[in-house]
C-alpha cells in the first residue's frame, strides 16, 4: 500500500518557466514533509521541508505548498533552469523526530532549453 | 559538510553468495538507514539504526540482515543474495535535524 504517491512518473518544462511536482498520501498521521531531489549516480539530496502546522514554504526559486484537507503536496520551481532536470522524491513523517522517512515513487523532472 | 560513504558503486553477485555492503558516515550522527531504490517503487527502508547495536526492521527487511558495531559505521548483509536483490542501495544519516537524512552515493548492486 503506497501511502506516499507521486502519480506522474515525468515532467517536462521549458527553461525559464514554472515546474510543478505533486505529491499525494494517505495516512493522515503524517505531519511532515520533505522533498528530495535525485540526480543520476548520486544520493538523493535534501531540498525543502515542510511542517503541517504550515501551508506554504519558501527557499529561493523553490516553493512548498501544503493542502492537509486534500493531502496534497506541491513543489513549484521559478524559473526552471537546465540544472534543475533530475529526480525529484517527496517524503513523509508521522512525527516531528521520527526515525521513518515514507518516499512516493519519484517525478522525472527535465527542463528543455 | 556531511559526507556519507560507500563501499562500492558497483557489485556483481551470484545467486546464493553473501553480500555486505558498508556505509560510513563522518558526523557522529546517531541514526542510519538502508533503502533499496527500485523503478516505480520509490526508496524503501529496509533496517534502521538509532544507536550502536541498535537496529530496526523497516518496510522490506526479508533477505538482509544489519550490522552496526561502531557509530559510523553501518554494514547491510545478504545472507544469500538472489536475483530479486538486484536493486540501487542507498545509505543515509541522521543527526540533530528532525528529518534531513544525508544520503550515499549509493550501490549498485547485480545479482546473476
Amino acid at each position: 500500500d503506497q501511502q506516499v504517491k507521486q502519480n506522474s512518473p515525468s515532467l517536462s518544462v521549458q527553461e525559464g518557466r514554472i515546474s510543478i511536482l505533486n505529491c499525494d498520501y494517505t495516512n493522515s498521521m503524517f505531519d511532515y514533509f520533505l522533498w528530495y531531489k535525485k540526480y543520476p549516480a548520486e544520493g538523493p539530496t535534501f531540498l525543502i521541508s515542510i511542517s503541517s502546522i504550515k501551508d506554504k514554504n519558501e527557499d529561493g526559486r523553490f516553493t512548498v505548498f501544503l493542502n492537509k484537507s486534500a493531502k496534497h503536496l506541491s513543489l513549484h520551481i521559478v524559473p526552471s533552469q537546465p540544472g534543475d532536470s533530475a529526480v525529484y522524491f517527496c517524503a513523509a513523517s508521522e512525527t516531528w523526530g521520527a526515525q521513518k522517512l515514507v518516499f512516493g515513487q519519484g517525478t522525472r523532472l527535465t527542463i528543455n532549453p | 559538510d556531511v559526507k556519507v560513504t560507500q563501499s562500492s558503486r558497483y557489485l556483481v553477485k551470484r545467486t546464493g553468495e553473501k553480500v555486505f555492503l558498508e556505509c560510513v558516515q563522518d558526523m557522529d550522527h546517531e541514526n542510519m538507514f538502508w533503502y533499496r531504490q527500485d523503478p516505480g517503487l520509490g526508496l524503501r527502508l529496509i533496517y534502521f539504526s538509532y544507536d550502536v547495536k541498535m537496529k530496526e526492521k523497516g518496510d522490506i527487511p526479508e533477505g538482509y540482515s544489519v550490522s552496526r558495531e561502531k557509530k559510523e559505521r553501518f554494514s547491510l548483509i545478504l545472507e544469500s543474495a538472489s536475483t530479486n536483490q538486484t536493486s540501487m542501495y542507498l545509505c543515509a544519516s541522521r543527526g540533530g535535524f528532525p528529518h534531513e537524512q544525508f544520503f550515499g552515493p549509493g550501490t549498485r548492486l547485480t545479482v546473476l
